[in-house]
């Protein structure tokens, strides 16, 4: 069965604090994983979409990379309005699986 | 562009009442995604329409089910509603089934 299971559950940051978020899966044939950000109460943004291993990819403060296992969310330099939940999520052959999701809260 | 649309933003009901949520997915998309995220849970996949027929279904009871119309816009109805099924329910879409799902704002059903 797929699984996702993301690490840690909860980060706290002090602004400009640089992380990483993980993302660990299994999933039979990986058709492509999937970042959002989450606010509270709303629906989840896209971020990124990484599709095979050694594949990295770029927004602003955000860096994604993919291995043939986990997935890593960089966080450089983080500012408050980076507060959020991040959801990991992979397509396989079957459904899109989520993960529980990592709370960040950066404080200033 | 537009993005994904849901109706309605909130809507309060009383054990075994009848709901219907409605979703309108970005112009193009044919693929339709519900996704149930209780408080604090994660997101819990419901059901995949494309091209108007159900795809697959998660693990829900027959009670929640839904279509798609000729202009893939979709419902979701839940039956016989119960105190645990208060959540936030959210509406993706996405080009293919491969593809990226974009979400909407979800509406959020209270249950009394």
């Amino acid at each position: 069965e797929d699984q996702v299971t993301q690490s840690p559950e909860a980060l706290r940051l002090q602004e400009g604090e640089s992380s990483s978020l993980n993302c660990s899966y299994t999933v039979s044939g990986l058709r492509g994983l999937f970042w959002y950000r989450q606010d509270p109460g709303k629906g989840p943004e896209f971020l990124f979409t990484l599709y095979s291993a050694g594949e990295e990819k770029e927004k602003e403060r955000l860096k994604a990379t993919l291995t043939k296992k986990e997935s890593f969310l960089h966080i450089t330099a983080p500012k408050p309005e980076d507060s959020a939940t991040y959801l990991c999520a992979v397509q396989g052959t079957n459904d899109m699986r989520f993960g529980a999701g990592t709370r960040l809260t950066v404080k200033p | 562009e537009a993005g994904v649309t849901q109706s309605p933003t909130h809507l309060i009901k009383t054990r075994g009442q009848q709901v219907t949520l409605r979703c309108s997915p970005i112009s193009g998309h044919t693929s339709v995604y519900w996704y149930q995220q209780a408080l604090g849970l994660g997101l819990q996949f419901l059901l995949w329409y494309d091209e108007g027929e159900e795809r697959n279904r998660g693990n829900f009871p027959p009670r929640f089910s839904g279509r798609q119309f000729p202009n893939y816009s979709s419902e979701l109805n839940v039956n016989a509603l119960e105190l645990e099924d208060s959540a936030l329910y959210l509406c993706a879409s996405s080009l293919d089934r491969a593809d990226t799902q974009y979400f909407g704002p979800g509406t959020r059903l209270t249950v009394l």
